[in-house]
């Protein structure tokens, strides 16, 4: 079994309010990701959790906060988004913690945002 | 850095055409190299990887093998069909030269329809 959940599949918010996005795995992996993706383009890697640690931040903007509560769970928690965050958020994990990891990262069906 | 140079598109083929889009990579080490596809209002999926040179990935009848001479890894299926309609990603991860974890490298990618 390689799914990875993510809720909610739809979102719609407005530019003061707050939301959160989670992503869920049961495989054991111990990576996960947070990516960006707008429309006709390739995903945009935002944050990498390494053994439930931030290992990896591409300089996002504050308003987009993440957290790992556990091994299988990771949030993004957003507040004050402007309307150009609306895009596709993809969660992906992969096996290994390892900075040598080339494992393949499987992603979930994303949740579609929408900033108004 | 790390580049990975997908063929321009749109390409459109007839069903049962043979496809081939093309891929090349620029990249430091030894990357494992895959290729995804994503289906309208769909996060990405795996649809198939090789890990060294000379490897063969195949999965619902494509292909692709690792180039290493040519730093090539292009996709190829023998008969396409309509249910194939999707965007391709190709995409390398090659271990991480900053101390934290590899990144996935993607193309640009490229949408793929097939008529009936």
């Amino acid at each position: 079994d390689t799914e990875v959940t993510q809720t909610p599949k739809h979102l719609v918010m407005g530019m003061t309010n707050k939301k959160s996005l989670k992503c869920e795995q049961h495989m054991g992996h111990r990576a996960m990701y947070w990516y960006k993706q707008k429309a006709k383009k390739p995903p945009e890697l935002m944050f990498v959790y390494s053994y439930e640690k931030l290992s990896i931040n591409e300089s996002v903007p504050s308003r987009f906060s993440p957290e790992c509560p556990n091994s299988s769970l990771l949030n993004l928690h957003l507040h004050a988004l402007q309307p150009e965050d609306s895009a596709l958020y993809l969660c992906a994990s992969s096996e290994s913690g390892s900075v040598w990891n080339t494992d393949t990262q499987y992603f979930g069906p994303g949740t579609r945002l929408t900033v108004l | 850095g790390n580049s990975v140079t997908q063929m321009e598109g749109p390409v459109t083929l007839s069903e049962e055409a043979f496809l081939t889009i093309n891929c090349t990579y620029t990249a430091t080490g030894y990357p494992s190299l895959f290729w995804y596809v994503q289906y309208p209002g769909e996060g990405l999926q795996l649809l198939l990887k090789a890990t060294k040179a000379d490897d063969k990935g195949s999965n619902k009848g494509f292909e692709a093998t690792y180039r290493k001479e040519t730093t090539s890894f292009h996709l190829e299926k023998g008969s396409v069909q309509v249910s194939d309609s999707a965007v391709y990603f190709c995409a390398l991860s090659a271990p991480g030269d900053t101390g934290a974890n590899s990144k996935l490298t993607f193309g640009k990618g490229i949408t793929l329809s097939v008529r009936p």
